[in-house]
């Protein structure tokens, strides 16, 4: 079955760039999401079709795809971008799959 | 745009329960909906799919478990969780799915409902 690897934690300082990797087999020829979801709260959407933010989304925030990995990019990182990010992709076999996760700690 | 969920509580395996998710803003019947779950401090986990003709799909680990539905009428969709096991434990969440093939994601999500499997 198809399967999305994220690394469990990533640590970045206040205004750095965070970079959040997620890898898959030929996952360069899928679109990828990114979900953002707080502590105690619902996933919210960040990014789509790889690159895409939906209105409301910071320019902060930013993806690509190429290969066998797609990455969210956290450009200028805020305190309240201290979250757990999950990348999704949809499967022909499995319909959709998530990510493993990807804890985000502001220092 | 709301979802709004009810149901979800203790339940002992072996057991069913039927998650409701009501929609405000937008109309069930001409929206691909969907089901995802996390496990308690896991990740998500997508379990099942509603297109707008009345197709369904779910993950293997629940199907034939799990049954996803629609009343157009109440605006609502439904899941019902029929031989319940541990593994199932899990926030659930409804959401929104603006295309059903992962293009645009899941942009509409309902605020979550617990479901505990234990005896």
């Amino acid at each position: 079955s198809y399967a999305l690897t994220q690394p469990p934690s990533v640590s970045v300082s206040p205004g750095q760039t965070a970079y959040i990797t997620c890898s898959g087999e030929n996952l360069g020829r899928k679109y990828v999401c990114w979900y953002q979801q707080k502590p105690g709260q619902s996933p919210v959407l960040v990014i789509y079709q790889d690159a895409k933010r939906p209105s409301g989304i910071p320019e902060r925030f930013s993806g690509s795809n190429s290969g066998n990995t797609a990455t969210l990019t956290i450009s200028g990182t805020q305190a309240m971008d201290e979250a757990d990010y999950y990348c999704q992709a949809w499967d022909t076999s499995a319909h959709y799959v998530f990510g493993t996760g990807t804890k985000v700690t502001v220092l | 745009v709301q979802l709004v969920q009810t149901g979800g509580g203790l339940i002992p395996p072996g057991g069913s329960l039927r998650l409701s998710c009501a929609a405000s803003g937008l109309t069930v019947g001409s929206n691909y909906m969907t089901w995802v779950r996390q496990p308690p401090g896991k990740g998500l986990e997508w379990v099942s799919i509603l297109y707008g003709g009345g197709r369904t799909y779910y993950a293997d680990s629940v199907k034939g478990r799990f049954t996803f539905s629609r009343d157009i009428s109440k605006n609502t969709v439904y899941l019902q969780l029929n031989s319940l096991r541990a593994e199932d434990t899990a926030v659930y969440y409804c959401a929104r799915d603006l295309d059903g093939g992962g293009y645009y994601g899941m942009d509409v999500w309902g605020q979550g409902t617990t479901v505990t499997v234990s005896s």
